[in-house]
């Protein structure tokens, strides 16, 4: 079974660009939940999608969106770069959106520069 | 909102010996569930061990277990017999049982030094 794939592993990107990274979940999850990592701020929540819809956003700007597709695949976007907003991007798919013992698997992240 | 605190930025054993990464939370809900996930240098999360809050026992993952102590909101996590392949940051999540959905809320992590 195929794990949680991200695309791409790096990126570099200019400020004032836009950035869209891409995640696809484990084959049957249908929760897909983004994260930022940074030194300096540690793993925030991003948001989560299930069925299509953003069920839960974390205290992101309104520059970070996302959206999920009928095949759970998930995109997220980041309009208007800062050099703050270079992190590891990581995505993690459950199965549902909410049961209990559901275990988020994560992938491998995507790594934003921005210069 | 709930808090995940790790206080050991950093931590080292010498293979073949007993560690213990410490983890405490706040929390004003009585439902969550707990985990320990490990990050090795190739960044991919991977979970180490979970525990459901309404259970008493605490779990166990062959080498791995967990201290759970829901009054004193503790949560650490021992890792028997270190192995040089348990080298990695540790990271405390906390997952609200009552609101929906898998948000995690994550500690800042300890890295765990395993020496040979």
């Amino acid at each position: 079974k195929a794990g949680v794939t991200q695309t791409p592993r790096y990126l570099i990107k200019t400020r004032g660009q836009q950035v869209t990274l891409s995640c696809s979940p484990i084959s049957g999850h249908r929760s897909v939940s983004w994260y930022q990592q940074t030194p300096g701020q540690g793993l925030q929540f991003l948001f989560e999608y299930f069925s299509e819809t953003q069920r839960n956003k974390g205290n992101f700007p309104g520059r970070f969106s996302g959206r999920q597709f009928s095949n759970s695949r998930s995109e997220m976007n980041v309009s208007t770069l800062e050099l703050g907003d270079s992190a590891l991007y990581l995505c993690a798919s459950s199965l549902r959106g909410q049961i209990m013992n559901t275990e988020a698997f994560f992938g491998q992240g995507t790594r934003l520069t921005v210069v | 909102a709930q808090t995940v605190t790790q206080s050991q930025p950093e931590m080292s054993v010498q293979e073949a010996e007993t560690v213990t990464l410490s983890c405490t939370y706040d929390t004003s809900e009585s439902d969550y569930y707990l985990f320990w996930y490990k990050q090795p240098p190739s960044r991919q999360m991977i979970l180490v061990i979970r525990q459901e809050a309404y259970k008493q026992q605490n779990a166990t993952e062959n080498r791995f277990s967990v201290n759970f102590q829901k009054a004193a909101k503790s949560f650490s996590l021992k890792i028997s017999d270190s192995q040089l392949g348990d080298a990695a940051m540790y990271f405390c999540a906390y997952r609200s049982a009552e609101e929906y959905g898998n948000k995690l809320v994550f500690g800042a992590g300890t890295i765990l030094r395993v020496k040979s």
